[in-house]
């Protein structure tokens, strides 16, 4: 079963605007990830963020991380076309073998 | 150009044949994982392995077999069992054994039965 949801499963937005991504999860987690996939490729991870932090920056990236709420948000700023993608966010459980993926957010940035 | 490279990029199959995926990573990654990814879908894992001569079922090895002789490769088999095998197949590596540690992927391998 899929343990990270993430919601909108499809945003539209002009170059230029922030993009958020959010999503949740139902069980403790040691960490949670976000991926990109472009399509018909591999993914990319871009970052990871652990249970014990609450707030994670990359370049135009931001993540925060509420264990509260089991929910987790991405935020891009300053769009760019090539920021089109797919975004997965995949949860590591506690105790947990393995990395479990949601099935994601696609993005569009309109030039 | 250190990476993960999997081949083919896209396979057919006649229904009732085996067919092999390819997987290597020159990273010096301990770990590797396979992936089916369906339309519209997350990744969920077939296989994986933290150490060579060792692997481990995911949620969805049926139909699925593996092999890790050597620590460069993880090579996937797709056998007649699988019964909707057409898919986009990911494999990935990690450098820990730690399996929810960062995983790197490859650019993936479509596999359409015909």
């Amino acid at each position: 079963s899929q343990q990270g949801e993430e919601d909108p499963q499809a945003l539209s937005i002009q170059e230029g605007e922030n993009a958020t991504m959010n999503c949740s999860y139902k069980t403790s987690i040691n960490n949670l990830q976000w991926y990109r996939q472009n399509s018909g490729r591999g993914l990319v991870h871009l970052i990871l963020i652990r249970s014990n932090e609450r707030e994670k920056h990359s370049g135009r990236l931001r993540v925060t991380l509420d264990t509260s709420k089991k929910s987790s948000s991405l935020l891009i700023t300053a769009s760019r076309a090539a920021d089109t993608a797919s975004y997965f966010c995949a949860t590591g459980e506690g105790g947990s073998e393995k990395l479990v993926f949601g099935k994601g957010t696609k993005l569009t940035v309109n030039p | 150009d250190g990476g993960i490279t999997q081949s083919p990029k896209y396979l057919f199959r006649k229904e009732g044949q085996n067919v092999t995926l390819s997987c290597e990573q020159n990273l010096n990654h301990d770990a590797m994982y396979w992936y089916r990814q369906d339309p519209g879908q997350g990744l969920r894992l077939i296989y994986y392995s933290q150490i060579v001569n060792d692997f481990q079922k995911g949620d969805i090895a049926e139909g699925y077999s593996v092999s890790r002789e050597k620590k460069e490769s993880f090579p996937l088999t797709v056998t007649s069992a699988q019964k909707n095998p057409t898919a986009f197949y990911l494999c990935a590596s990690s450098t820990s054994q730690e399996i929810t540690d960062t995983q790197y992927f490859g650019p993936g391998t479509r596999l359409t039965v015909l």
